[in-house]
Formats: structure tokens, sequence, C-alpha cells
């Protein structure tokens, strides 16, 4: 089944521990994202990745890194989270357009963080 | 990104047929209008997408405007399992892959 999963699912923290979100999908795509979702702001992307090893600063990115390894992996890291950085996170990916209509996104189901 | 604009929330009953609306008046002529849903703890999903005519699959309905200012997300027979919040997205051709969700439109399924 053709699928964006996202792992922990759920995650509490202290201020500060790093933790590392991972997102993985199976349809060799080559585009993958992270949004994040808050209450009254709607999803906001942190980081794209257009390809293996070329990755870019979305509209928040601060306190957030992320690497481009291997193809189907783009996880997400927070060296340092804060209270601020709770949130519901959101991973997705598509095919790269090939000068047409826009590609479909494929979201994965979502990670809770909570940071204390 | 040009904007759209849609009501925040709309009822239905089960069975029968929703209209979701969406206007966006400042829409250039390369912009794509897609719809996306996000069921109550789920991420989004892709619904549907047109650029001038009508389109349909499997799960709903895209009647756009003849000058494209504004579309109509059908869905021809509504179920409890399509409660969700709507959004409509406009993408330009050959633009950013990110997608910029606005508000949406929270669709309540009465039983």
């Amino acid at each position: 089944e053709a699928q964006v999963t996202q792992n922990p699912r759920y995650l509490i923290t202290v201020t500060g521990k790093k933790l590392t979100v991972t997102c993985s999908q199976n349809m060799n795509h080559e585009y993958m994202s992270w949004y994040r979702q808050d209450p009254g702001l709607g999803l906001r992307q942190i980081y794209y990745s257009m390809n293996v090893e070329v990755t870019d600063k979305g509209d928040v990115p601060e306190g957030y890194k992320v690497s481009r390894k291997e193809k189907r992996n783009f996880p997400l890291i927070l060296e340092s989270p804060s209270p601020n950085q709770t949130s519901l996170y959101f991973c997705a990916s598509s095919p790269l357009p090939t000068g047409g209509a826009p590609r479909t996104q494929y979201f994965g189901p979502g990670t809770r963080l909570l940071v204390l | 990104d040009a904007k759209t604009t849609q009501p925040n929330s709309m009822e239905s009953n089960e069975e029968e047929p929703v209209h979701l609306p969406c206007n966006h008046s400042t829409i250039s002529g390369t912009d794509y209008i897609h719809w996306y849903r996000q069921l109550p703890s789920q991420g989004p999903e892709y619904v549907i997408h047109g650029l001038t005519s009508n389109v349909n699959n499997r799960m709903a309905s895209l009647a756009i405007a003849e000058d494209r200012k504004s579309s109509t997300l059908i869905l021809h027979r509504a179920t409890l399992r399509d409660a969700a919040v709507y959004y409509c997205i406009l993408r330009v051709q050959g633009g950013s892959e990110k997608l910029v969700f606005g508000k949406g439109t929270k669709l309540t399924v009465n039983p």
C-alpha cells in the first residue's frame, strides 16, 4: 500500500532534549516536506526537499533541522525543543512536477508533540 | 499565492448532496484549483483538482465557474465519513510545491 509513515505518533518530551521524528514514504517520490499545524494558524511549511541531499527552508524553519540522505526518508530533528514547538506535525511527499499541473501530495498520519 | 475564501462551516444530512463553495477572485490563468480535506485526527488528503473544465472522480465533482473566480466542490451523497475540514487551494503551474492552507470549511454531516 502506498503510504507515508511517521514515528512516533505521539511524543511528550522536556525542553532541551533532542528528538527526531521520522518520515518514510514508499512511493519513490522526489519531493518531501514537513508542516506543522497549530490552532488558528493552519498548516505551515517547515522544511522541504526536492531530492536526495537537496533541502530548503519553508516558512517556519527556526528550531528545526532536516536531512535527506535517502530518497524514502526525511527525518525532522529538534536539537533543543522548546514549548513553542508543541504542535501537530505532518510529513508529505509527492513526485516532482514535470512542468504541467502541480502533483498530488500525500500526507502522513501526523505526530503530536508536547514539549514541557 | 492567490487567496481563496471559504465559509467557516457547513452542515449536511447523510445521503444528501453537499456543495462546498470557494471564491478565488484574484485567480490567474495558470492557477490550478485543488481541494484537500482533513478528517479528524488524520493528515490532509487530496480530493480533486481542475483548471478550467469541470472534473469528476470517485470522491467528488468540481464545478468551476466560467470566469474561474469561484468553484464548488460537490459531494454527491454525503456520508458520516465525509465529515472533515475541506480546503480549497490555488496552485500555480510550474510553481512551488508548497501547499498554502487557509482555514477551510468544516463540514458536519448529520445522521
